[in-house]
């Protein structure tokens, strides 16, 4: 089946320096891959759409400055949170979808990267 | 707006059945997701429903009907590693996905 590796899995950093999280489609190529958010106990919640070859959708209430994203290639796009705070703390999980099961197009989903940002 | 709703949190005994429920209301739909969540680990498939009625596979069952906008999960023979989140994902009339906050579920011996 699929599948999604996102590095690295934990990550802790001062404030103000900046964090790059890779996401790989190990066995299939993505055009479109998704970068999610989640707090404790919340939902994930979509940050932006990463196309390859063009810039990233982002979605309302989202910084673009902060949260740079690249897909340069078919299989990798980077989020990269640029001069992170505490309040950047968080899970951040990528997904692509990586084909059908059951008739639907299924998006699989990276380990997800814990970042703390002291 | 769109909407999905689950309950927060359940609890279960080891070995009984539990039905997590989700309801939305969403601008189109074009199918319904299952996923698991275990804590601090990113969500796995469980199930995709898009026509009416109940997809059963092994221990889990997801049921739909699109005219009341309501979908279940059913979980049978309740182990401990089943203790983890549930979500309930909706794909609306653009193919975007609508998340559910997630039903964490606990599993007591």
């Amino acid at each position: 089946g699929a599948v999604v590796s996102q590095h690295p899995s934990r990550v802790i950093c001062k404030s103000g320096t900046s964090v790059k999280i890779e996401c790989r489609s190990l066995d299939f190529q993505a055009t479109t891959m998704f970068w999610y958010r989640q707090f404790p106990k919340q939902s994930l919640m979509l940050m932006a759409t990463s196309n390859e070859g063009s810039k990233a959708t982002y979605e309302q209430g989202v910084e673009k400055d902060k949260f740079l994203i690249n897909h340069a290639s078919l299989t990798l796009s980077t989020l990269t949170v640029t001069s992170a705070h505490p309040e950047d703390s968080s899970f951040y999980i990528c997904s692509a979808s990586g084909g059908e099961i059951s008739g639907a197009n299924v998006l699989t989903f990276g380990a997800g990267s814990r970042l703390t940002v002291l | 707006g769109q909407n999905i709703d689950q309950p927060t949190e359940m609890t279960a005994t080891e070995g009984a059945i539990v039905q997590i429920n989700c309801t939305y209301q969403t601008s189109g739909f074009n199918g319904l997701f299952w996923y698991q969540q275990h804590a601090g680990e990113a969500p796995t498939f469980l199930s995709y429903n898009v026509l009416d009625g109940l997809e059963e596979k092994g221990r889990f069952s997801s049921f739909l009907s699109r005219s009341k906008g309501y979908s279940y999960l059913l979980l049978k023979e309740l182990q401990m590693k089943d203790s983890a989140s549930y979500l309930c994902a909706v794909r609306d009339s653009n193919y975007q996905l609508i998340w559910g906050a997630g039903t964490k579920l606990i599993i007591k011996p």
